[in-house]
């Protein structure tokens, strides 16, 4: 049972440079986050979905694209990489409902602009 | 939109001391959750509060929902260097609505 499984787990890009951050969870859940963690602060949210076909802008998309094509994946674009990016992204995902609805979290993608 | 607000962002206590934060919604919860980030880690679930003045205790920590389910504390008592990390508040307004997490609270501990 692996959960949320981010990948990578570090990257170094240079300005202007692209990448896409992997996210995929095994739970079948329908809810999907992505969120940045800029050092000593908290959680701000990127995009999420509420399932496959299905994305949301969160309090901070600019600069991120977002795709929803499986349950499973969620992956999430950075185009043109600037400084302010530079962040740990994390991954999350949960069920909604009554019952058990906590987050599962990935371990994280640390990743710097240079 | 919904707003959960976790406030002050730091905190710094010696060792023994007990530890209370609060979390307030700007709307009514469903249910409010609390998580722990270890420094260099992620957030891990600690627990879910669903009715109405719930309390729910594991072991030192002691987590409550207010009665109008607006907000929620947890008080840690005799904090130990292992308390040390950042404690999210997220809540729900409804079965199918989003979690929304506040920006947490960053707890220091000093030995």
């Amino acid at each position: 049972n692996a959960g949320v499984t981010q990948t990578p787990k570090f990257r170094i890009l240079k300005i202007g440079q692209s990448m896409t951050l992997q996210c995929t969870q095994d739970m079948n859940h329908n809810y999907m986050y992505w969120y940045r963690q800029d050092p000593g602060m908290g959680l701000k949210l990127i995009y999420y979905s509420v399932g496959a076909g299905i994305t949301d802008k969160g309090e901070v998309p600019n600069g991120y694209n977002v795709s929803r094509s499986t349950t499973e994946d969620f992956p999430l674009r950075l185009e043109l990489a600037a400084p302010s990016q530079t962040s740990v992204y994390f991954c999350a995902s949960s069920y909604p409902g009554t019952g058990h609805t906590e987050a599962f979290f990935g371990q994280g993608t640390r990743l710097t602009v240079v | 939109g919904q707003q959960v607000m976790q406030i002050p962002q730091y905190q710094h206590v010696q060792e023994g001391e007990d530890f209370t934060t609060y979390c307030n919604s700007s709307t009514t919860l469903s249910n409010i959750q609390w998580y722990k980030q270890r420094p260099g880690g992620h957030p891990v679930f600690l627990i879910q509060l669903v009715k109405s003045g719930e309390v729910k205790k594991q072991k030192r920590l002691t987590f409550q929902f207010g009665e109008a389910k607006k907000n929620s504390s947890l008080h840690i008592t005799a904090t130990q260097t292992t308390d040390v990390g950042t404690y999210f508040c997220a809540g729900l307004t409804g079965a199918n609505s989003k979690l929304t997490f506040g920006k947490g609270i960053t707890l220091s501990v000093r030995p």
